[in-house]
């Protein structure tokens, strides 16, 4: 099993839409995770963090963490084209971030 | 320089030769990592320098992979003996202290293509 797994997409979103990203991890000992952005031919830059239960906003940026059943989502609200990248879940491990293997979204004008 | 540098953009070797990629951090930063990602994945861990030592190797697939940091800033990934499944891109990130804030701040990476 992988330590944490992303659905490698892609999803097509229409633009105005709610795009929704998921991802499970295996650790129940990790306390922080990440969502990082990755456009292509990039390197991966941080746009999230979260670290308690529930739900954490920044614009049209909300993370939600379920520690329960090992869940982090992502949802990003009204989608723009400049949207569309690879979104990698990462959880804080022992000195490191582990990273998913990415969903790749793609938002249509 | 404002961001992490690594040099070079792109390698190209043959099945058998050495490699060298160099990565320079941004200035004060005292935690170094080393990442690797193929197509399609996200970046694997390969090793972290708090300092000028390795706090973490646990990520370098064999001994063929190795890495320093003499100085404290700039970081050398070495590999011998190139293999064709060690195509990837290389990505170096660096941070304040290390990942606790998860904030790493990732160079353009070194593609390495071996034929």
């Amino acid at each position: 099993q992988k330590e944490v797994e992303q659905n490698s997409g892609p999803l097509s979103v229409p633009e105005g839409a709610i795009a929704s990203l998921n991802c499970t991890y295996s650790d129940r000992g990790s306390q922080s995770f990440f969502w990082y952005r990755q456009y292509s031919g990039k390197s991966p830059e941080l746009i999230m963090s979260i670290y308690s239960n529930g739900d954490k906003e920044d614009g049209r940026f909300t993370a939600q963490l379920n520690k329960a059943s090992q869940y982090v989502s992502l949802l990003i609200r009204d989608s723009q084209p400049s949207d569309s990248a690879t979104y990698l879940c990462a959880f804080q491990g022992a000195q490191k971030l582990v990273f998913g293997q990415g969903t790749r979204l793609t938002i249509n004008p | 320089g404002a961001g992490v540098s690594q040099t070079p953009s792109n390698k190209v070797t043959e099945k058998g030769k050495y490699v060298e990629l160099r990565c320079d951090p941004i200035s004060g930063h005292t935690a170094l990592y080393w990442y690797r990602q193929s197509l399609g994945q996200g970046p694997e861990f390969l090793i972290y320098f708090q300092g000028t030592g390795a706090a973490d190797d646990s990520g370098l697939p064999n001994d063929r992979f190795f890495a320093v940091r003499p100085e404290g800033s700039v970081s050398t990934l070495k590999i011998q003996r190139t293999e064709r499944g060690d195509s990837a891109v290389y990505l170096c990130a660096s941070s304040w202290a290390g990942s606790n804030t998860g904030e790493l701040f990732f160079g353009e990476g070194s593609r390495l293509t071996v034929l």
